[in-house]
């Protein structure tokens, strides 16, 4: 059975660069959901999906940060002009909704020169 | 807003021994989920346990049991018979029953020795 997918697993990118980050979600969840992680800390919320809507996007830092979800499957995560600052691991994770948990995936680890 | 506090940066356990890991949440609803991640080395987010409000009984799953106190906000975990390949990172989170919106604690870092 496949799981959240993530790809790249790995990006590394100069200071200023355009960046996409792919999550494939289990087929069948409705909510998608990014989050970032900086080294020794806790998952920090970006943006949630349910379907093709993004029902809660509070968590994007700034307006560098963009995420689309078209047909409600895969999502794409979108980072302009990158900076150093923006070096982590940004997780997706994928639920069915109501009180169930989310499925992650291993995550992309994005790494800012 | 919701907040998640693990007070326990760093704990460690003898394998085979019995440890817990706090956790406490702030919140003013009465009708949520609770859930204890395990994220180890490899990176992927595992779940561990899912407690539901609204049931008293505290949600067990082999080795790994809760004490859920919703009067104090307070949601344990406790890992018996402790295995090395419980050494992990794990993350208590919540999510009320409206929003869909997951909170998570900053984590308590678990070490296993043998």
């Amino acid at each position: 059975g496949a799981g959240v997918s993530q790809t790249p697993s790995n990006k590394v990118t100069e200071k200023g660069k355009y960046v996409e980050l792919r999550c494939d979600p289990i087929s069948g969840h409705t909510a998608l959901y990014w989050y970032r992680q900086s080294l020794g800390q806790g998952p920090e919320f970006l943006i949630y999906f349910q379907g093709t809507g993004a029902a809660d996007d509070s968590g994007l830092p700034n307006d560098r940060f963009f995420a689309v979800r078209p047909e409600g499957s895969v999502s794409t995560l979108k980072i302009q002009r990158t900076e150093r600052g923006d070096s982590a691991v940004y997780l997706c994770a994928s639920s069915p909704g109501g009180g169930q948990p989310q499925h992650f995936g291993d995550g992309t680890r994005l790494s800012i020169l | 807003a919701q907040t998640v506090t693990q007070s326990q940066p760093e704990m460690s356990v003898q394998e085979a021994e019995t440890v817990t890991l706090s956790c406490t949440y702030d919140t003013s609803e009465s009708d949520y989920y609770l859930f204890w991640y395990k994220q180890p080395p490899s990176r992927q987010m595992i779940l561990v346990i899912r407690q539901e409000a609204y049931k008293q009984q505290n949600a067990t799953e082999n080795r790994f049991s809760v004490n859920f106190q919703k009067a104090a906000k307070s949601f344990s975990l406790k890992i018996s018979d402790s295995q090395l390949g419980d050494a992990a990172m794990y993350f208590c989170a919540y999510k009320d029953n409206y929003g869909q919106n997951f909170v998570f604690g900053p984590g308590t870092r678990l070490s296993v020795l043998p």
